[in-house]
This record gives C-alpha cells, sequence and structure tokens, in this order.
C-alpha cells in the first residue's frame, strides 16, 4: 500500500462544474496536508494547507479533511480550462519529510 | 522578491560526468530539499538538509551527493554513479517543517544524457 495514494485520472469535468479530487493517506500520525497543482513541464506550486479536520475554503478551492478516515480531497469550484494540470497531494507525517501522491490529471473541457 | 531559484534550467551530462545542480533561496528557510520526478510518477525524496553543515539522505541517495556550507544554497552533485539521471529535479524548501510548514518549489532543472 502506498502512503499516499491518488487516482492517477484523468478527471475529465466540463467548465463551470465542480471538480473533486481524493487521497488517502496510510500513516494515521500525520498531521499537516497540503495541495500542489503543477502544469506540465513546470514545478509544483502550493493551492492549500489544511491541518484540521472540516473544510477549508480559499476563493473558488475547498480542501477537506478527514483524520478519521484518513483522507484528504480538493474541490474546485466552477472550473476553468486554466484548471487543467496535475494535482499533487502530500503529507506532512514526521516532521521533515514530506510523501508526494502521484497525482490526479484533471482535464476541464471547455 | 523572495524565492528560490534553480539553475540551469535545462542541463546535458555525458557519460562518466558528474554535474551539480545549484539552487540557492533568500526565503530565509532552514530546511532544504531536492526531489527527483519521473514522467507520470509523484516526487521522490533524494536528499534534505535541515540545517547548515547537515543533511540527511532521502529514499533514493545513491548516485547523488550534496552540501550545505550555507543557509542559502543547497547544491545537488549527479555523479557518474547515477546510471539513470534523466529527470526534472526540484529543489524545495520549508520555514518550519517541523511544525507542519508547506514546501515552496524552485522551477526545477532538466536533466538529459547526451
Amino acid at each position: 500500500q502506498k502512503e499516499v495514494e491518488q487516482n492517477s485520472g484523468p478527471l475529465s469535468v466540463p467548465e463551470g462544474a465542480i471538480a473533486s479530487l481524493n487521497c488517502t493517506y496510510s500513516d494515521r500520525v500525520s498531521q499537516s496536508f497540503f495541495w500542489y497543482r503543477q502544469y506540465s513541464g513546470k514545478s509544483p506550486e502550493l493551492i492549500m494547507s489544511i491541518y484540521s479536520n472540516g473544510d477549508k475554503e480559499d476563493g473558488r478551492f475547498t480542501a477537506q479533511l478527514n483524520k478519521a478516515s484518513q483522507y484528504v480531497s480538493l474541490l474546485i469550484r466552477d472550473s476553468q480550462p486554466s484548471d487543467s494540470a496535475t494535482y499533487l497531494c502530500a503529507v506532512n507525517r514526521d516532521g521533515y519529510k514530506y510523501i508526494f501522491g502521484t497525482g490526479t490529471r484533471l482535464k476541464v473541457l471547455a | 522578491d523572495g524565492g528560490i531559484t534553480q539553475s540551469p534550467k535545462y542541463l546535458f551530462r555525458k557519460e562518466g560526468q558528474n554535474v551539480t545542480l545549484s539552487c540557492e533561496q533568500n526565503l530565509n528557510h532552514d530546511a532544504m530539499y531536492w526531489y527527483r520526478q519521473d514522467p507520470g510518477q509523484g516526487l521522490r525524496l533524494i536528499y534534505y538538509s535541515q540545517i547548515v553543515n547537515d543533511f540527511q539522505k532521502g529514499d533514493i541517495a545513491e548516485g547523488y551527493s550534496v552540501s550545505r556550507e550555507k543557509k542559502e544554497s543547497f547544491p545537488l552533485t549527479v555523479t557518474s554513479a547515477q546510471k539513470n539521471p534523466t529527470a526534472f529535479y526540484l529543489c524545495a524548501s520549508s520555514i518550519d517543517p517541523g511544525a507542519g510548514q508547506p514546501q515552496h518549489f524552485g522551477d526545477g532543472t532538466r536533466l538529459s544524457i547526451l
């Protein structure tokens, strides 16, 4: 079992729809969770950090964390073609190391 | 502007050659990291450094070496012992990973074999 798992996709959604990206993690002691967006050929860019159970909203993005079920998700409202990218889930498990999922490729269809 | 600068953007290595990738940050971050990303794969940790003059091996350190003589700089050397060096190399830093702060990335260096 991978420490951080994501569906590789591609996840295709029409423009204006809600995109839902999911991530599960295996280590219950994980405390900090991050979503990064990576455009093709570029480096990852931090979108959201979440530390507590529940929802955290930032503009069109909402991160959701459920530590009991060991999953974290990212919702993108009013999806735009410019949101088409690979979204990486990362977990800070024991302070100095970050574990990344392999990413979910999102395609927003115009 | 504060940030992480990686150079060069593209690098070509000849057989048997060592090459060094530069990573400089002016964010005053203590922790710095090197990752390797292969097509369609996630980020794999090569080395990380929590403070100056200290660094630890990550999951795939064989064939790589690093130094951390200054807080701002964390260069990565890809040695001739690394037989499959073609990849996208990413440098990252964090102000306080022990407190769960996120990492921020440089623009990356794409390394290929000639």
